[in-house]
């Protein structure tokens, strides 16, 4: 089945202490996206690859760090966490050439 | 700047139509997504307007106007199992995509 997994799917933590959110593919998609979402303001994107070690900033990076070292893996990394990164996290992706972005099923972190 | 509004919410009879209107305003433009998400759930994908004019797929349909910034999404024969939020989304460019707020639509039988 086509999918984009997320793990875990809910995290409490505290701050300061690094964490990472996993996120992979089956598709073979080339571009992947990290999205927070908050009540209020919508989707963000927090960075985005158009490729295997090819990586950029969206809107909302302070924070947070990816990586792309293989084509189906796109993790997010907080290496200190503040309660201001408290939110609902997506990771999509999608197929060069189509603009539709699939998206996985959430990760619900909480920093306290 | 980069802005995408939409109502915040909106409710509707079981079996009527409804229509859910977005305005944007960005830096660029490439197309604009509709988007369907559940509570707690992920977004799907409804729909996506590169050119100006009506899309129908269904009971959804979905309109655009670029030169004046405005799409809607269009729902008939409203089931209750439409009651979700729906993203308005502009395609920017370079794999850079800017979300509205969401509406929150509610189906009341």
């Amino acid at each position: 089945e086509a999918q984009v997994t997320q793990n875990p799917r809910y995290l409490i933590t505290v701050t300061g202490k690094k964490l990472t959110v996993t996120c992979s593919q089956n598709m073979n998609h080339e571009y992947m996206s990290w999205y927070r979402q908050d009540p209020g303001l919508g989707l963000r994107q927090i960075y985005y690859s158009m490729n295997v070690e090819v990586t950029d900033k969206g809107d909302v990076p302070e924070g947070y760090k990816v990586s792309r070292k293989e084509k189906r893996n796109f993790p997010l990394i907080l290496e200190s966490p503040s309660p201001n990164q408290t939110s609902l996290y997506f990771c999509a992706s999608s197929a060069r050439g189509s603009n539709e972005q699939y998206f996985g099923p959430g990760t619900r972190l909480t920093v306290t | 700047g980069q802005n995408i509004d939409q109502p915040t919410e909106m409710t509707a009879t079981e079996g009527a139509i409804v229509q859910i209107n977005c305005t944007y305003q960005t830096s660029g433009f490439n197309g604009l997504f509709w988007y369907q998400q559940h509570a707690g759930e992920a977004p799907t994908f409804l729909s996506y307007n590169v050119l100006d004019g009506l899309e129908e797929k269904g009971r959804f349909s979905s309109f655009l106007s670029r030169s004046k910034g405005y799409s809607y999404l269009l729902l008939k024969e409203l089931q209750m199992k439409d009651s979700a939020s729906y993203l308005c989304a502009v395609y920017t460019g370079g794999f850079k995509t800017i979300f509205g707020a969401g509406t929150r639509l509610f189906v009341k039988a």
